[in-house]
């Protein structure tokens, strides 16, 4: 079964700062990443996926996958207040049709 | 745009009562999923149906009954409530395999 482990539990930035958090997972042959945002009292909403090896940028967020080091990374400039969130990495696509496994989350908190 | 509703938004029931959590969207997305999302735990799979009248049990189904009558609807019971079953519930649906799930608001059940 898919492990997918996130870290840092919890990250606190200042406003204006870059946040990075990472994912690791365990099969190679996983075919989709996906970083979701849930804010409080909220379902989650995805952010943006990687397929393929090597980096997507979309607006103020950035994601790196490298498939050898089974890891992914989410890093977003110039983090706003409103980017505080629980940010949930999900690993799809190496076992049964379409099923999405999730890690633990990383709590961001952007102080103003 | 489509919606994903679930209800009731919280649920109050006593240990040992069986429960029904709902289910409705309006994508006409093929695949449903239920999730409980435990603190510090993650998202676990309780159940998912990739059509009409299909069950698939998830990594967490043991006390847990669904029923997929319609496409558009996915209902999950709880068997018989236990105390440390305190979580939320989340619903959520998919078009096709590797795309985005989008997720409800969720159920936040509390037994007493």
């Amino acid at each position: 079964q898919e492990k997918v482990q996130q870290s840092p539990e919890s990250l606190i930035v200042p406003e204006g700062a870059m946040s990075s958090l990472n994912c690791t997972f365990s099969n190679s042959a996983s075919q989709s990443i996906w970083w979701y945002q849930q804010h409080p009292g909220k379902g989650p909403e995805a952010l943006i996926s990687i397929f393929s090896n090597g980096n997507k940028k979309e607006g103020r967020l950035t994601v790196y996958l490298n498939r050898a080091s089974l890891h992914v990374s989410l890093h977003i400039r110039d983090s706003q207040p409103s980017d505080s969130a629980v940010y949930l990495c999900a690993v799809g696509g190496g076992s049964a049709l379409g099923r999405l496994h999730f890690g633990a989350g990383t709590q961001l908190i952007v102080i103003p | 745009g489509g919606i994903i509703t679930q209800t009731p938004k919280f649920l109050i029931g006593q240990e040992g009562q069986k429960l029904t959590l709902k289910c409705q969207q309006n994508f006409n997305h093929d695949t449903m999923y239920w999730y409980r999302q435990d603190s510090g735990k993650g998202l676990r799979l309780i159940y998912y149906s990739i059509t009409e009248n299909d069950l698939q049990k998830g990594d967490l189904s043991e006390g847990y009954d669904a029923s997929r009558e319609k496409k558009s609807s996915f209902s999950l019971t709880v068997t018989s409530a236990q105390k440390n079953e305190m979580a939320v519930f989340l619903c959520a649906s998919s078009g096709t395999a590797n795309s985005d799930y989008t997720f409800g608001s969720g159920t936040r059940l509390l037994v007493i």
